[in-house]
């Protein structure tokens, strides 16, 4: 049981460059997001979905667009990196929200991306 | 705009001391309150959260502290230790079925042995 797995977990682009962000997660959860991390920001919330084919933009959607074809997978993709997104970024998953249980969300490891 | 404000950004304690991180958020439906614990290198984990019809959750050595009328909240570290240096991320999930986080801007501990 791997939980949430990100790859890769080091990145550096150039300006301009396109590359996408794997997330993958097996322990079957509905509800999968996107945040990025940069200092004294805390964590702020990309895209997320609350099941397969079903996504929504968060606080800070400009720059980057997800798919959700299946229950595991979230791929987060750069489509025109540019230097304000440098930054490391979480995927995370829990079950379907809205749960009596208050399920939490898991996080992966991160992929540290830098762009020049 | 932020609707999670954290404070202080940094912290220094003996071991032994208290730690008190201090989160309050803005007029939004909020229905969960979790804290996350961040270690370098690694995703922040869940440490310990509170719905907002209690005042009070302890586990352990950790203890939240939830006033609803103030819109406030805080982590209290008891008897802090080495092993406790992290970052910490107060967080308010958004009512509803999205499951959307709201993070604070996070407070680095540093305890000192």
């Amino acid at each position: 049981n791997a939980g949430v797995t990100q790859t890769p977990k080091f990145q550096v682009l150039k300006t301009g460059q396109s590359m996408t962000l794997q997330c993958a997660q097996d322990m079957n959860h509905e509800y999968m997001s996107w945040y990025r991390q940069d200092p004294g920001m805390g964590l702020r919330l990309i895209h997320y979905s609350v099941g397969a084919g079903i996504t929504d933009q968060g606080e800070v959607p400009n720059g980057y667009n997800v798919s959700r074809s299946t229950t595991e997978d979230f791929p987060l993709r750069l489509l025109s990196a540019a230097p304000s997104q440098t930054s490391v970024y979480f995927c995370a998953s829990s079950a379907r929200p809205g749960t009596v249980s208050n399920q939490p969300q898991h996080f992966g490891d991160g992929t540290r991306l830098s762009i020049l | 705009q932020q609707q999670v404000k954290q404070s202080p950004q940094s912290l220094i304690v003996q071991k032994g001391g208290i730690s008190i991180i201090n989160c309050a958020y803005e007029n939004t439906a909020f229905d969960y309150f979790p804290w996350y614990q961040q270690f370098p290198g690694k995703g922040p984990a869940l440490l310990i959260a509170i719905r907002p019809d209690v005042s009070e959750k302890k586990e352990g050595r950790f203890t939240i502290s939830f006033n609803k009328s103030a819109k406030q909240f805080s982590l209290h570290i008891m008897d802090s230790q080495p092993g406790d240096s992290a970052t910490y991320f107060c967080a308010a999930r958004v009512s509803g079925n999205t499951g959307k986080l709201i993070f604070g801007q996070g407070t680095t501990l540093q305890v000192k042995p």
